[in-house]
Order: structure tokens, then C-alpha cells, then sequence
């Protein structure tokens, strides 16, 4: 399975911008970068998605580099309801899809 | 939608005895999946099942059972528990279309303690 790797933990601002970088130099032509974030208690949540075009939704923008061996993750301006831990997985077609490798993910520290 | 749910939310077992986690999702979704949390760890597969009647092994499937007899309900059988099985566990769905465009649904976990 492809790897990610991530840094253990980052801080920010509140309502300042996040980057939260991923690694995945062995990822294939078919794997797609999900990032999904896990709250305090909580089960974790599917955050964006790319294949290789940078992406924007309403909680985040996914940046894919050109060679699709990293990306990152960028909140616009977080708030403190962003703490939480950041997962970068590898999820590929064809049967592995489903079997998502939750490494450990960043842990996001906001401060007021 | 109540989308994936989970009971109970805590339990306390003691070595040896067995129970049920259930897990439920009204979202028509083929895929779910049993998951454990270890303190500071990221999730790792225990079982997972992609439509009614079919189930599989993931990362560590040992001291457990699953079953899969609809596609809402997909329990997760702790048949002698243990120490080590002291975890948060979390059950998660997706439609199973094949694609790496599939994305979870996670439920909100059932905290576990065996003395």
C-alpha cells in the first residue's frame, strides 16, 4: 500500500491560513489524496478529495503538486472549531478503495 | 438520514466475557467497516464487508467476529474479551462503487475497557 507522511503536529492562528503538507511518493496513477479530520471524541470526517487538478470546497482547498507526490491541505482561515487531527490517505481503485491506512495524521492546535 | 450510528457508547467488560458492538447506516450504502483506535494511533481494520452476506479480514481481525445478514446492519462479536481490546471503536460506510472517489462515513465510536 501507498504510503503518506505527515508532521505530528502544527499550530496556527485563529482565522489565520493553514497548510497542512502530505507526502505520498509512491502513489500510483489511480490513487486518489482524501484528507479526512478527526474532532476531540469523535469519529473521523471526510474533509476533499483530488486526483491531480487542485481542489475547493466549503471547508477546505486541496493543492496537488504536478508530479503528485505531495499535497497539502489548506484551511483559509481557521477557526478553533478546526482542532483536529488531520488524516492525508491514499485511496486507490480497483478493490482498495474501501480499505482506507489511517497513519497518525497531524494534530492541529488553534490558538485564540 | 441518521447516517451511521453506533451502540452503546461506553462499555466495561471484563476479561473473558463476550458482547455485541452494533453498527447501523440508513444511507443504502454496499461497504461498511469496523475499525479500532488505540491512544495516539491512527484507525486500523478489523473487519469489513462489501454488500450483504460477504465479509473479509482486514489489518487485525483476531478476537473478532462479523456477520453481515442486511446491508443496514453490520455487528461487530467480541467473543472472549481482553485486555488489549481496550479501545475506541468506530464503524464507517460507503457506497462501493470501486472508485477511489469512494468516501467514508464514519460513526461517532463506542469507547471499550476490559479489565
Amino acid at each position: 500500500d501507498a504510503k503518506t507522511t505527515q508532521p505530528n503536529s502544527m499550530e496556527s492562528n485563529e482565522e489565520e491560513p493553514v497548510h497542512l503538507p502530505c507526502n505520498h511518493s509512491t502513489i500510483s496513477g489511480t490513487d486518489y489524496i482524501h484528507w479526512y479530520r478527526q474532532l476531540p471524541s469523535q469519529g473521523p470526517e471526510y474533509v476533499i478529495h483530488g486526483l491531480t487538478s487542485n481542489v475547493n470546497n466549503r471547508m477546505a482547498s486541496l493543492a496537488i503538486a504536478e508530479d503528485r507526490k505531495s499535497s497539502t491541505l489548506i484551511l483559509h482561515r481557521a477557526t478553533l472549531r478546526d482542532a483536529a487531527v488531520y488524516y492525508c490517505i491514499l485511496n486507490g481503485s480497483g478493490g482498495s478503495n474501501y480499505k482506507l491506512t489511517f497513519g497518525k495524521g497531524t494534530l492541529l492546535t488553534v490558538n485564540p | 438520514n441518521a447516517g451511521v450510528t453506533q451502540t452503546p457508547k461506553f462499555q466495561v467488560l471484563k476479561t473473558g466475557q463476550s458482547m455485541t458492538l452494533q453498527c447501523a447506516q440508513d444511507m443504502n450504502h454496499e461497504y461498511m467497516s469496523w475499525y479500532r483506535q488505540d491512544p495516539g494511533m491512527g484507525l486500523r481494520l478489523i473487519h469489513y464487508s462489501v454488500g450483504a452476506g460477504i465479509t473479509d479480514q482486514g489489518e487485525v481481525p483476531n478476537g473478532y467476529n462479523v456477520s453481515r445478514s442486511t446491508t443496514e446492519d453490520f455487528p461487530l462479536r467480541l467473543l472472549s474479551a481482553a485486555p488489549s481490546q481496550t479501545s475506541v471503536y468506530f464503524c464507517a460506510s460507503s457506497r462501493n462503487r470501486g472508485q477511489g472517489t469512494d468516501t467514508q462515513y464514519f460513526g461517532p465510536g463506542t469507547r471499550l475497557t476490559v479489565l
